[in-house]
């Protein structure tokens, strides 16, 4: 069945390293992605997205990698900050269908 | 910035009793949508309404759910008779296009509490 999910539920960084998040997904025909944040009692946010004739994307610090050939997608986020603490989901949508499929999530700890 | 706003924030209910949780999307968006997520776990798809009508639905938008667009701007999830497991964050999200290239921008969210 369709399903995006997670290699770690929590990573925890020193503020000022980089942060790898990763995410397998397993639906061959998902043709675009997108990672959100999401905080403490607030709805996901959109971080960066990218289609699926990309390998790679760059953001104002963050930069998504996508790997067709293993599934894999991850989120590179530079010189984290405290205000990067909050759990990070992948979300793939399959071509054709009008919905997001979720991950299970990994909740970023930014140690001072 | 435009955003997507939900109301309410907070809904407690009685087992039994019907919930609309109320959405007000991104106003030149065609697409919409709601989502849940049980305390701890990850985002689920529930439905997507395009052109006044459900485009998709998943397993979990069974017959006690529905959605209403009563007018230009609000979008609705009526649950009618709420169960114990109902209780969730209920997430609506909009969106200009749908698929590839198509950002969905999320509400704050309603948590919704059955006792």
């Amino acid at each position: 069945g369709e399903s995006v999910g997670l290699h770690l539920p929590t990573l925890s960084v020193q503020e000022g390293d980089n942060s790898i998040i990763n995410c397998a997904y397993s639906n061959s025909a998902s043709d675009y992605f997108i990672w959100y944040k999401q905080e403490s009692g607030k709805g996901p946010q959109f971080i960066i997205d990218i289609r699926s004739n990309m390998d790679k994307r760059q953001g104002q610090r963050v930069t998504v990698l996508l790997n067709k050939t293993v599934k894999h997608l991850s989120l590179q986020i530079a010189a984290t900050q405290p205000g990067d603490s909050a759990v990070y989901f992948c979300a793939e949508n399959i071509w054709g269908a009008q919905k997001l499929v979720f991950g299970q999530g990994t909740r970023l700890t930014i140690n001072p | 910035e435009p955003e997507v706003t939900q109301t309410p924030s907070h809904q407690v209910t009685q087992m039994g009793q019907e919930v609309i949780l109320r959405c007000v999307p991104i106003s030149n968006h065609l697409y919409f949508y709601w989502y849940r997520q049980i305390l701890g776990q990850k985002v689920e798809f529930l439905v997507s309404f395009y052109n006044n009508e459900i485009s998709e639905k998943s397993e979990i938008f069974d017959d006690q759910f529905s959605v209403e667009r009563p007018d230009g701007s609000n979008f609705t999830l009526k649950i009618r008779s709420t169960k114990l497991e109902d209780s969730a964050m209920y997430f609506c999200a909009s969106s200009f296009l749908t698929g590839m290239n198509t950002e969905a921008f999320f509400g704050q969210g309603t948590r919704l509490t059955v006792v």
